[in-house]
């Protein structure tokens, strides 16, 4: 599993917002996706996944939506919390093959 | 706790020096892959193992190397230190080769001084 080293993107939200962070994938092929949370100096954490089956799913105040069709994942954060402050990336699979987006900074403003 | 235990999580060495980090995965997974990440960068790809043997590899320097022990654990070990090898780096477990059940130990942060 790749991902290209670059320095982020940030998006920057208001405590309470809703937050959208954006990926693009490049593998058509690719059939199961996952979204990583990494905060500062810790090891990215499971946040959620979608299988390509699927194009929504939600979890506790996040969703994923997939669409295959433009080759584009996101990740929609409800009521956005100092907490929530980190960096973002998603992972694509299939075929054995993953990559790992290079990820976006969400910094929440109090 | 992830599951996928690494040590040290802090280390401090001179430039020159040569450390071994170490990385046990979770109970049952047979791959291990190792990743360097510099200060507000994405993951960097270094290597990959699977039940003791390589299995791909990625932008790991000539001087960086890593072995998979008969036990699944597996250790990275960099040589010849510079100060631009100071990051975190990181290890991530997974029951096969695809990315279901992926998940990262806490990390190593090296810096080299």
């Amino acid at each position: 599993g790749e991902s290209v080293g670059l320095h982020l993107p940030t998006l920057s939200v208001q405590e309470g917002d809703n937050s959208i962070i954006n990926c693009a994938y490049s593998n058509s092929a690719s059939d199961y996706f996952i979204w990583y949370k990494q905060e500062s100096g810790k090891g990215p954490q499971f946040i959620i996944d979608i299988r390509s089956n699927m194009d929504k799913r939600q979890g506790q105040r996040v969703t994923v939506l997939l669409n295959k069709t433009v080759k584009h994942l996101s990740l929609q954060i409800a009521a956005t919390q100092p907490g929530d402050s980190a960096v973002y990336f998603c992972a694509e699979s299939g075929f054995n093959k993953f990559y790992f987006g290079s990820g976006t900074k969400l910094n929440v403003k109090p | 706790d992830s599951g996928v235990t690494q040590t040290p999580k802090h280390l401090i060495t001179a430039t020159g020096q040569r450390v071994t980090l170490r990385c046990s995965p979770r109970s049952g997974d047979l791959s291990v892959y190792w990743y360097q990440q510099s200060l507000d960068q994405g993951l960097q790809f270094l290597i990959q193992y699977y039940n003791g043997e390589e299995r791909a590899k990625g932008n790991i320097l000539e001087r960086f190397s890593a072995q998979q022990f008969p036990d699944l654990h597996s250790e990275l070990n960099l040589s010849s230190l510079e100060l631009g090898d100071s990051a975190l780096y990181f290890c991530a477990s997974s029951v096969g080769r695809g990315l279901d059940g992926y998940t990262f130990g806490s990390g190593t942060r090296l810096t080299v001084v």
